[in-house]
């Protein structure tokens, strides 16, 4: 069973950081592309970030570049989103879910197969 | 930027109703490139079709997609209880994600 887990998100300050986690199982994950889409409160699906099949390709949406870092580790199935000069608007609950193909490269629009039940981040002062 | 937009924004059907859900978008989709995805309250979304009319795994049969170049649709046949949610479409031909802004199917 294809299981994706998210972790780290929490309750932070404008200009802060988050690091948020998501540790995969159920499949062959380093033969995957990963994604993070977010949804803000009572909002629609934001596509964030994605990272390819072996790491060596990573996409980020206009409203993050320069400020939300994707990563992962194969070794333990894991993907990261760091987040840093966190913005009120950033608040949202984030998803991390899994490319439909093989061999996906991040910056690759795709279909979303699997998803995680999220972790909410929420940027107030 | 391929624009879509979902139709109605709000359904009111009884279960055993027929639900049509339309997702319109501003450019040809190319080769069909349109997902479907169900979410439930506090859920996460789940797929349910992709090249607009591919059942996923373990989707009953009482879904179905169709359409082709910009009008695409999702037919939910005989509601049931827990098809009740919020459905957004999503193309993956461009380069730039985009997903609809949603409609939800609601229990009239």
């Amino acid at each position: 069973e294809v299981q994706l887990v998210e972790s780290g998100g929490g309750l932070t300050q404008p200009g802060r950081s988050l690091r948020l986690s998501c540790v995969a199982s159920g499949f062959t994950f380093d033969e995957f592309a990963i994604h993070w889409v977010r949804q803000g409160p009572g909002k629609g699906l934001e596509w964030v970030a994605g990272i390819g099949w072996d790491g060596g390709n990573v996409g980020y949406a206009d409203s993050v570049k320069g400020r939300f870092t994707i990563s992962r580790d194969n070794a333990k199935t894991s993907v990261y989103l760091e987040m840093s000069s966190l913005r009120v608007e950033d608040t949202a609950l984030y998803y991390c879910a899994k490319d439909i193909n093989p061999y996906g490269r991040g910056t690759t629009v795709t279909v979303l197969a699997y998803w995680g039940q999220g972790t909410l981040a929420t940027v107030s002062s | 930027e391929i624009v879509l937009t979902q139709s109605p924004g709000t359904l009111s059907l009884s279960p055993g109703d027929r639900a049509t859900l339309s997702c319109r978008a501003s450019q040809t989709i190319s080769r069909n490139y349109l997902a479907w995805y169900q979410q439930k309250a506090g859920q996460a979304p789940r797929l349910l079709m992709y090249n607009a009319s591919r059942r996923f795994t373990g989707v009953p049969d009482r879904f179905s997609g169709s359409g082709s170049g910009t009008d695409f649709t999702l037919t939910i046949n005989r509601l049931e209880p827990e098809d009740f949610a919020v459905y957004y479409c999503q193309q993956y031909v461009s380069s730039t994600w985009t997903f609809g802004q949603g409609t939800r199917v609601e229990i009239k």
